[in-house]
């Protein structure tokens, strides 16, 4: 079974330019995530899919993110314009339901960087 | 080696010994706990999880523990080997979203 799978790997964009960032998540799994890990600080929670549809977004930095799931398959982020803060490690993960017995597989992650 | 009470940012552990790793979490109703590893340059690995009304679970070579009076999590590794050099993120979950814990980088000298 392939994993969850992002890309770019890394990026690095300069202030003021758009990123944006794939992610493919296990084949059948409805829950997707986005997460971040910002300067070596903990993982924090962005947003949460259900199939395309938006289940919780309370994470969303700001106005200058946004996330697709178009169709319900692989998503999108979304950074524009991007700032020096912005810098980090994205990440994605996906799983078949939620809580126990779910857990989350998580990809290897976007490492993006703002200069 | 292991690090005791507060958690501890990084871990060094011999070859061979045992490592405790500690997690201190916030939320009293969080029912579902989770030990991540991750290694340089990939997302993080599931490694074991425990239910809130569980004190103790084992797996291959790891055990986690949760007292839930001091909301307290560790994760005990056995006969720590090279392999096992990662960051350790605890994570306490309610329903689907996972908050995580400051992480523990351990390094396993030879």
């Amino acid at each position: 079974e392939a994993g969850v799978t992002q890309f770019p790997s890394h990026s690095v964009i300069e202030k003021g330019q758009t990123v944006t960032l794939r992610c493919d998540p296990i084949s059948g799994h409805d829950n997707l995530y986005w997460y971040r890990r910002v300067m070596g600080k903990e993982i924090k929670f962005l947003l949460h899919f259900v199939k395309e549809s938006k289940q919780d977004e309370s994470g969303m930095p700001n106005n200058r993110f946004l996330a697709e799931r178009t169709g319900g398959t692989y998503s999108t982020l979304k950074v524009q314009p991007a700032e020096l803060e912005d810098s980090g490690v994205y990440f994605c993960a996906s799983s078949q339901a939620t809580g126990y017995n779910s857990p989350l597989h998580f990809g290897n992650g976007t490492r993006l960087t703002v200069t | 080696g292991e690090s005791v009470g507060l958690h501890l940012p990084t871990l060094s552990v011999q070859e061979g010994d045992n490592s405790i790793i500690n997690c201190a979490y916030s939320n009293s109703a969080s029912d579902y706990f989770i030990w991540y590893k991750q290694e340089s340059g990939k997302g993080p690995q599931f490694i074991i999880d425990i239910r809130s009304n569980m004190d103790k679970r084992q797996g291959q070579r790891v055990t986690v523990l949760l007292n839930k009076t001091v909301k307290h999590l560790s994760l005990q590794i056995a006969a720590t080997q090279p392999g096992d050099s990662a960051v350790y993120f605890c994570a306490e979950s309610n329903d689907y979203k996972l908050s995580f814990g400051a992480g523990t980088t351990v390094t396993v000298r030879a």
